[in-house]
């Protein structure tokens, strides 16, 4: 079942800070994001697997609570090269495929 | 080392005509899958396949077909293409596990008139 992401989109300046959030009905063994900018395939960001981890990659990181079937991803002073469209993936499935499901989307706009 | 590769880029069909959309990788991933982009909807999973010889059917697998002879390549065809089907298509490949993140490839741009 497809997560639920918000908001859907943002505008922000550079420097500012913004929280994506992504969200299941069902239990998630491990959250995927990735960004993609326009007319490019989406890239890896980070991977955050069950046990509440909170990873980090510069000024961004993210969170993930298994019990509240959610996670959420933190920009801090954004820089302009943040714009884009940011997905989460969820592995919902115990079998460890790999297999993902991604949300619908969150557009970040960064500017001057 | 090419990573994932998706041809074509570009495609337009009519309404009925069938089609192939090839996708290959050179990492020896065991996991492969086709996803589909339209605005608003995010990325939605059509098929995707564990190993050579195993494929299964995700979010949205009605209209398309797919198989896995080989490690390395996993096409996705079109029976008969409807409008519906316009779209941005990705293939994506991983290690098979939820601690290997997935490897995309350029996508192809499909509409059908």
């Amino acid at each position: 079942q497809q997560p639920v992401q918000s908001p859907q989109a943002v505008i922000l300046r550079e420097g500012e800070d913004a929280v994506i959030n992504c969200s299941s009905s069902k239990a998630l063994y491990s959250v995927h994001w990735y960004r993609q900018k326009h007319g490019e395939a989406p890239i890896f960001l980070m991977i955050l697997l069950k046990g509440g981890e909170q990873k980090g990659h510069d000024k961004i990181s993210a969170s993930f609570n298994e019990k509240k079937q959610q996670s959420s991803l933190y920009l801090t002073a954004s820089q302009l090269s943040y714009s884009g469209t940011y997905f989460c993936g969820t592995d919902q499935s115990s079998s460890n495929t790999g297999k993902l499901i991604f949300g619908q989307g969150t557009t970040l706009q960064v500017k001057p | 080392n090419a990573g994932v590769t998706q041809t074509p880029k570009f495609q337009v069909l009519k309404t009925g005509q069938s089609m192939t959309l090839q996708c290959a990788q050179d990492m020896n991933h065991e996991y492969m899958s086709w996803y589909r982009q339209d605005p608003g909807m995010g990325l939605r999973l059509i098929h995707y396949s564990v190993g050579a010889g195993i494929t299964d059917q995700g979010e949205v697998p009605n209209g398309y077909n797919v198989s896995r002879s080989t490690t390395e390549d996993f096409p996705l065809r079109l029976l008969s293409a409807a409008p519906s089907q316009t779209s941005v298509y990705f293939c994506a490949s991983g290690q098979g596990r939820n601690n290997s993140p997935l490897h995309f490839g350029n996508g192809t741009r499909l509409t059908v008139t």
